[in-house]
């Protein structure tokens, strides 16, 4: 069973440029979250989406959204790129029987905003 | 608010000895606990769990230690192995009335095995 794909795994975009980073969960799962890893504020949970539906929302700005598909694949965007937002962008999927503990992690995007 | 905290950044062991990663929480509603290990250029995984009505969960050399009334969890490690070098990420869930989760992550411990 293949496991979660994030692509691209390195972006290197400017500052006031927008971005948009994809997850392809575990095939069969339907819920996929996105987390925020830095060095100074650790891991992060940003959003996570349920059947195309947000169902949980961390304290992230509005410049950070997100959206899911009917095959469950989910992305996210991040609009007017802030120095700050230079992070490591992970997405987790799970099947939506089972909690946090059986979620799986992809490899992340690395994101540098310059 | 950093509900969840992990006040070692790093900590260095010998291999064979054992390994103690610490965690504080403050908030007495979670539910859950977990511990997640991370490699470089690799996405977290799942280590352990604990539930807040346990004490201690133990999976082979992994255990996990629960003190509610100090709002404190440790991972021991016994016996450290060099493959154990890790950022070690402490977690944890409150459950709400309708099915919604809140996962808090600590900042993470890196930790080194050396051999």
């Amino acid at each position: 069973k293949a496991g979660v794909t994030q692509t691209p795994r390195y972006l290197i975009k400017t500052r006031g440029q927008q971005v948009t980073l994809s997850c392809s969960p575990i095939s069969g799962h339907r819920s996929v979250s996105w987390y925020q890893q830095t060095p100074g504020q650790g891991l992060q949970f940003l959003f996570e989406y349920f059947s195309e539906t947000q169902r949980n929302k961390g304290n992230f700005p509005g410049r950070f959204s997100g959206r899911q598909f009917s095959n469950s694949r989910s992305e996210m965007n991040v609009s007017t790129l802030e120095l700050g937002d230079s992070a490591l962008y992970l997405c987790a999927s799970r099947s939506h029987l089972s909690s946090y503990n059986e979620q799986f992690f992809g490899p992340g995007t690395r994101l540098t905003v310059l | 608010d950093q509900q969840v905290k992990q006040n070692s950044p790093s900590l260095s062991v010998q291999e064979g000895r054992i390994s103690i990663l610490n965690c504080d929480y403050t908030n007495s509603m979670f539910d859950y606990f977990l511990w997640y290990k991370k490699y470089p250029a690799e996405g977290p995984t799942f280590l352990i769990s604990i539930s807040s009505i346990k004490d201690k969960n133990e999976d082979g050399r992994f255990t996990v230690f629960l003190n509610k009334s100090a709002k404190h969890l440790s991972l021991h490690i016994v016996p450290s192995q060099p493959g154990d070098s890790a950022v070690y990420f402490c977690a944890a869930i409150r459950f709400f009335q309708g099915g919604s989760e809140k996962l808090v992550f600590g900042k993470g411990t890196k930790l080194t095995v050396n051999p």
